[in-house]
């Protein structure tokens, strides 16, 4: 099975910091994205990658970048932590045509 | 743009019942539709998907109807069990960029014992 792994499941971090989050996959996949869930609000992309250094914005991609050195991992970069970006964020990735694999999500609070 | 939206935020259903969820797409173009389960505290998890060219596809005890004049989308459990109790998204291929999904808010999905 196709295993995408976030670093951290909980993360509390201050306003201004600049925060990581960090996303692996196992199955060589070529494309991944960034969401953030809010209730309410469902699953809005943040940014996507379908190749090793290319990345695209998605939905709303103010206050975040992303980073994607090797094709494994895709980090998402949160530059200056605001509290409006208190969120689940998840992250997911799909080789070809079919249904993303998500990752178990990281709880971020920025307080 | 493009949207894909559910008719009920939540659903209650008895245990053994069959549990059906409905959601509708905006674009014509989808040509591909997918359907996830999420649980309390984890990420969605792919249940089941279907391309415009079928009608109807069946996983085990879940069965999905794609009507395209109405464009229209469901998903039908068979005998609802507690742990079918989460949140279900239904999402369908941006026609502009089949990397990208269309996301439904979700429904939530409740079992009463």
């Amino acid at each position: 099975d196709v295993k995408v792994t976030q670093s951290s499941r909980y993360l509390v971090k201050r306003t201004g910091e600049k925060v990581f989050l960090e996303c692996v996959q196992d199955m060589d996949h070529e494309n991944m994205f960034w969401y953030r869930q809010d209730p309410g609000l469902g699953l809005r992309l943040i940014y996507f990658s379908y190749d090793v250094k290319m990345k695209e914005k998605g939905d709303i991609p103010e206050g975040y970048s992303v980073s994607r050195e090797k094709k494994e991992r895709f980090s998402l970069i949160l530059e200056s932590a605001s509290t409006n970006q208190t969120s689940m964020y998840l992250c997911a990735s799909i080789g070809g045509y079919g249904g993303y694999t998500f990752g178990s999500g990281t709880r971020l609070t920025v307080v | 743009g493009e949207s894909v939206g559910l008719h009920l935020p939540t659903l209650s259903v008895q245990e053994g019942d069959n549990s059906i969820i409905n959601c509708a797409y905006s674009n014509s173009a989808s040509d591909y539709f997918i359907w996830y389960k999420q649980e309390s505290g984890k990420g969605p998890q792919f249940i089941i998907d279907i391309r415009s060219n079928m009608d109807k596809r069946q996983g085990q005890r879940v069965t999905v109807l794609l009507n395209k004049t109405v464009k229209h989308l469901s998903l039908q459990i068979a005998a609802t069990q507690p742990g079918d109790s989460a949140v279900y998204f239904c999402a369908s291929k941006d026609a502009g960029n089949n990397r990208k999904l269309i996301w439904g808010l979700g429904t939530s999905l409740a079992v009463n014992p």
